[in-house]
């Protein structure tokens, strides 16, 4: 099984300012990992998926970046709706598996 | 627009089963897979297994092999999953998601609404 690691745990900034989210898998997963967002109450919401690519509806404030085993979640100037957590997700190998997610609280 | 609506809360008790239902709309059923999800309160996410639509090809869990089952309807567009032998941590909203791709993993692009389960005695 692919652990896959983010850290912080928790991350605290300024509305208006730049997050940097990190998650890493214990093994290649190629470009094949997602990242999720997910409010109290709610169900996650794909932001990201190919490690890069925003998903439908997905302001260009997300970006993601990395390959293989290192990737990245940015989101530059930040909404008061962003804050919440956030989960990646690697779907090259079975069995699927999350991180265990950064909650991004404001500073 | 894509929709996935999911049954409502159960209470159970140790030992019983549970069968959670999600009924899609809004795209061809077949094209894609469905994954189940849970999230025990206050934890993280846990991948619990998926099902391919198409085919009913499905891949588990290891630690919920020989509990779960996952299974569809496709004249209804409705996946089950059911889960036996509950326990006490099992309690956990569940969520079905839809899988792009047919018969293959891949990202989740829309969720349902999630069903509270709860297990007591």
């Amino acid at each position: 099984e692919i652990v896959m690691t983010q850290s912080p745990a928790t991350l605290s900034v300024s509305p208006g300012e730049r997050a940097t989210l990190s998650c890493r898998a214990s093994q290649s997963v190629s470009s094949n990992l997602a990242w999720y967002q997910q409010k109290p109450g709610q169900a996650p919401r794909l932001l990201i998926y190919g490690a890069s690519t925003r998903a439908t509806g997905i302001p260009a404030r997300f970006s993601g970046s990395g390959s293989g085993t290192e990737f990245t979640l940015t989101i530059s100037s930040l909404q008061s709706e962003d804050f919440a957590v956030y989960y990646c997700q690697q779907y090259n190998n079975w069995p699927l598996t999350f991180g265990q997610g950064t909650r991004l609280e404001i500073k | 627009q894509v929709q996935l609506v999911q049954s409502g809360a159960e209470v159970k008790k140790p030992g019983a089963s549970v069968k959670v239902s999600c009924k899609a709309s809004g795209y061809t059923f077949t094209s894609y897979g469905i994954s189940w999800v849970r999230q025990a309160p206050g934890q993280g996410l846990e991948w619990m297994g998926w099902i391919s639509a198409y085919n009913g090809n499905t891949n588990y869990a290891q630690k919920l092999q020989g509990r779960v089952t996952m299974t569809t309807d496709t004249s209804t567009s409705t996946a089950y999953m059911e889960l036996r032998s509950l326990r006490s941590d099992d309690t956990a909203v569940y969520y079905c998601a839809r899988v792009s791709g047919y018969d293959s993993s891949g990202p989740h692009d829309y969720w349902g609404q999630g069903t509270l389960v709860t297990v007591s005695s």
